[in-house]
C-alpha cells in the first residue's frame, strides 16, 4: 500500500519560494498506473487542485498558478517536489500530496498524505 | 469561483437518505468523483468515476449523474457520515482537475 508524507518549512516569507517534498513509501513512483498530485486547502476553505505529474515528468498545472509553479519527480529518491514562487498570504494553506487514478473521462485522488501546513507571513 | 457548484450545507436525520449534488458544464462530458473530509483529517475518496466505491467504503454511499449534475447519495445516514463532501472532475477543456466548493453535511 502506497503512502505519502509531505514535508516543508511551515513558515515562508512573502515574495519567497515555497518548497515542499512528498516522499512516497510502499512502492515505486515509477509505477505506470499512477500520477501524483498536489492539492491545497486554505484554512476553513475548500480544496484546490495545484497540479499533477506523471513519473516520466509530464506535468499539468492549475492555470491560476502556472506562472509561479514547478512540480517535478525524483525517481531515485521516490519523491515529488513542489515549488511555488512569489508567495503571498493567499498561498497559506494545508498542502496535500495524493496519488491520482484516472480513466478516459475521470480523475480521482485515492491515497492522500496527511498534509503539511504552510503559512506565509513575515 | 469553482467550475463545480455545490450547496454549502445540507442536513439529514439519522437513518434517512440524503443527496448531495455537484453541478457544472464539464459534467456533461466527464465523470465526477467524491471525497469525505472530517475535521483535521485528509480527504477520503468515497466514489470515483461516477459510481465506483473504493475498497472499505460502505455501500450506503453511491453516485449518479444526469446531465450536468452529479449526485452523491447516502442511504441510511449514520452519525459518522457528518463531514464535508467535495466533488471533483475535469474542467470543460478536459486538461485540468477541478473541485467543487464543498458541502457540509450535518446528521441530526
Amino acid at each position: 500500500q502506497l503512502q505519502q508524507q509531505e514535508s516543508g518549512p511551515g513558515l515562508v516569507k512573502p515574495s519567497e519560494t515555497l518548497s515542499l517534498i512528498c516522499t512516497v513509501s510502499g512502492g515505486s513512483i515509477s509505477r505506470s498506473s499512477y500520477y501524483w498530485g498536489w492539492i491545497r486547502q486554505p484554512p476553513g476553505k475548500g480544496l484546490e487542485w495545484i497540479g499533477t505529474i506523471y513519473y516520466s515528468g509530464s506535468a499539468h498545472y492549475n492555470p491560476s498558478l502556472k506562472s509561479r509553479l514547478t512540480i517535478s519527480v525524483d525517481t531515485s529518491k521516490n519523491q515529488i517536489s513542489l515549488k511555488l514562487s512569489s508567495v503571498t498570504a493567499a498561498d497559506t494553506a494545508m498542502y496535500y500530496c495524493a496519488t491520482r487514478i484516472t480513466g478516459a473521462l475521470w480523475d480521482a485522488f485515492d491515497i492522500w498524505g496527511q498534509g503539511t501546513m504552510v503559512t506565509v507571513s513575515s | 469561483s469553482s467550475e463545480l457548484a455545490q450547496d454549502p450545507a445540507v442536513s439529514v436525520a439519522l437513518g434517512q437518505t440524503v443527496r448531495i449534488t455537484c453541478q457544472g458544464d464539464s459534467l456533461r462530458t466527464y465523470y465526477a468523483s467524491w471525497y469525505q473530509q472530517k475535521p483535521g483529517q485528509a480527504p477520503v475518496l468515497v466514489i470515483y468515476s461516477k459510481n465506483n466505491r473504493p475498497s472499505g467504503i460502505p455501500d450506503r454511499f453511491s453516485g449518479s449523474m444526469s446531465g450536468k449534475i452529479a449526485s452523491l447519495t447516502i442511504t441510511g445516514a449514520q452519525a459518522e457520515d457528518e463531514a464535508d463532501y467535495y466533488c471533483n472532475s475535469r474542467d470543460t477543456s478536459g486538461n485540468h482537475v477541478v473541485f467543487g466548493g464543498g458541502t457540509k453535511l450535518t446528521v441530526l
